[in-house]
């Protein structure tokens, strides 16, 4: 079946280092989403990615779509303490429903 | 956030007996979706509902059941809780899952003994 990975699982960072996760999917995908869940809470939408070679910004968070639309990745410049928590990726192809990537851990060292 | 609502959002319960978990909307979204989540492993669709009466399984279904008799309200139930089924369910709500986002409940932590 369609799956979706991410990478890297956990990542720690020291406050005002850069980070990236990246999310790749084994099928094309209609669009590709980005959540952020942060420790004990639910997962919060933060963008949508629908082109092939889309690249979004917001502040400082820069989300891609690949050419293919199998790849996308999420870079956050000068990670802050309110960056920790959890990013996930979703795929959607053309079905119902959605698949989650795993999942990347970000700490954040002050 | 949206209105979306999960209840109980806490439960602890026996192996063995019946769980139903209910998660409510206001948004008058089409598509709802049980999810679980375990470390390690992410979210992992459970079930998922296209309309009123019409389910289908995810990719967990096993051991669970649900149900939608009205837009609003989609029920998950494990017929007969097992300790694997310990985690944190979350509903999550959507008008069009090719051109929307999900938007999720609270979670409700099921704790099986």
């Amino acid at each position: 079946g369609q799956q979706v990975m991410q990478i890297p699982q956990y990542q720690h960072v020291q406050e005002g280092e850069d980070f990236t996760t990246y999310c790749n999917s084994s099928t094309t995908l209609s669009n590709i989403q980005w959540y952020k869940q942060r420790p004990g809470g639910h997962p919060v939408f933060l963008i949508q990615l629908v082109k092939s070679g889309e690249v979004k910004k917001q502040k400082r968070l820069t989300f891609q779509f690949g050419e293919a639309k199998k790849n996308s990745s999420l870079h956050i410049t000068a990670t802050q303490t309110t960056d920790v928590g959890t990013y996930f990726c979703a795929g959607a192809s053309g079905t119902y429903k959605y698949i989650f990537g795993t999942g990347t851990r970000l700490k954040v060292l002050a | 956030d949206a209105g979306i609502t999960q209840s109980p959002r806490h439960k602890v319960t026996e192996t063995g007996t019946p769980v139903t978990l209910r998660c409510h909307q206001t948004e008058n979204h089409r598509y709802m979706y049980w999810y679980r989540q375990d470390p390690g492993h992410g979210l992992r669709l459970i079930h998922y509902s296209y309309g009123v009466k019409d389910t289908d399984k995810g990719e967990v279904s096993d051991g669970y059941s649900v149900s939608r008799s009205k837009t609003e309200d989609f029920l998950l139930t494990l017929e007969s809780a097992t300790s694997s089924q310990t985690s944190v369910y979350f509903c999550a709500i959507s008008r069009d899952p090719n051109t929307d986002t999900q938007y999720f409940g609270p979670g409700t932590r099921l704790t099986v003994l």
